[in-house]
């Protein structure tokens, strides 16, 4: 168990729907990164947020948007889905932001058919 | 922007015979440079990292990588693989000053095989 807990693990949902993936980060971390894994992209950098608020965008789509809470779990929002979006969403949390050492969370497996 | 070309898609290696993992990058800038590893349906979890100081890095599992500034890589080995590590590994690189907050950006990966 890594300290990061990424939940649900698995989702299925149909094109055009919207679902939330969540994130807890580890305990004392305030920084989450979001990463998508396909088969055609490989991984990737989504979004990033520290202590709330957003730094950095990475190869996000304008259908996605994420957001960190209070309580500093973030939540990954994504609309309209197609099939392409099917992939493993990643979450990451760090207490060090700047030589990015991260923790990473098992993933939720989206399949959108 | 940077990139990273992981050589091999795949690896397969006998049981405790000696393997090299091949990573080459491309940056304007200077980096730091990651390997992790991905166990079938798990996440990633991260093997060593060079940030700075001697060039050759020990991580777990008695992985070591060492960084060549002017070939631009940073190669992964073990000296004798076993059974557990058959998974994929990933290369990742990040910004000195993007402060983590670029995002990594990963190779896509080697699948080491390792036959008994």
């Amino acid at each position: 168990d890594s300290g990061v807990t990424q939940t649900p693990k698995h989702l299925i949902t149909a094109t055009g729907q919207r679902v939330t993936l969540r994130c807890s980060p580890r305990s004392g971390d305030l920084s989450v990164y979001w990463y998508q894994q396909s088969l055609d992209q490989g991984l990737q950098f989504l979004i990033q947020y520290y202590n709330g608020e957003e730094r950095a965008k990475g190869n996000i789509l304008e259908r996605f948007s994420a957001q960190q809470f209070p309580d500093l779990h973030s939540e990954l929002n994504l609309s309209s889905l197609e099939l392409g979006d099917s992939a493993l969403y990643f979450c990451a949390s760090s207490v060090d932001v700047s030589t990015y050492g991260y923790t990473f969370g098992s993933g939720t497996r989206l399949t959108v058919v | 922007a940077q990139s990273v070309t992981q050589l091999d898609s795949q690896v397969p290696v006998f049981e405790e015979a000696p393997v090299e993992l091949r990573c080459n990058y491309s940056s304007s800038v200077s980096v730091y440079l990651f390997w992790y590893v991905q166990y079938p349906n798990q996440g990633l979890q991260l093997l060593l990292k060079y940030l700075s100081g001697s060039t050759l890095v020990k991580g777990i599992n008695g992985f070591e990588a060492e960084f060549n500034k002017s070939q631009t890589s940073f190669h992964l080995r073990k000296p004798s693989v076993h059974i557990s590590d058959t998974a994929e590994y990933f290369c990742a690189v990040g910004r000195h000053s993007g402060g983590g907050a670029d995002g990594l950006t990963f190779g896509k990966g080697t699948h080491l095989i390792i036959q008994p």
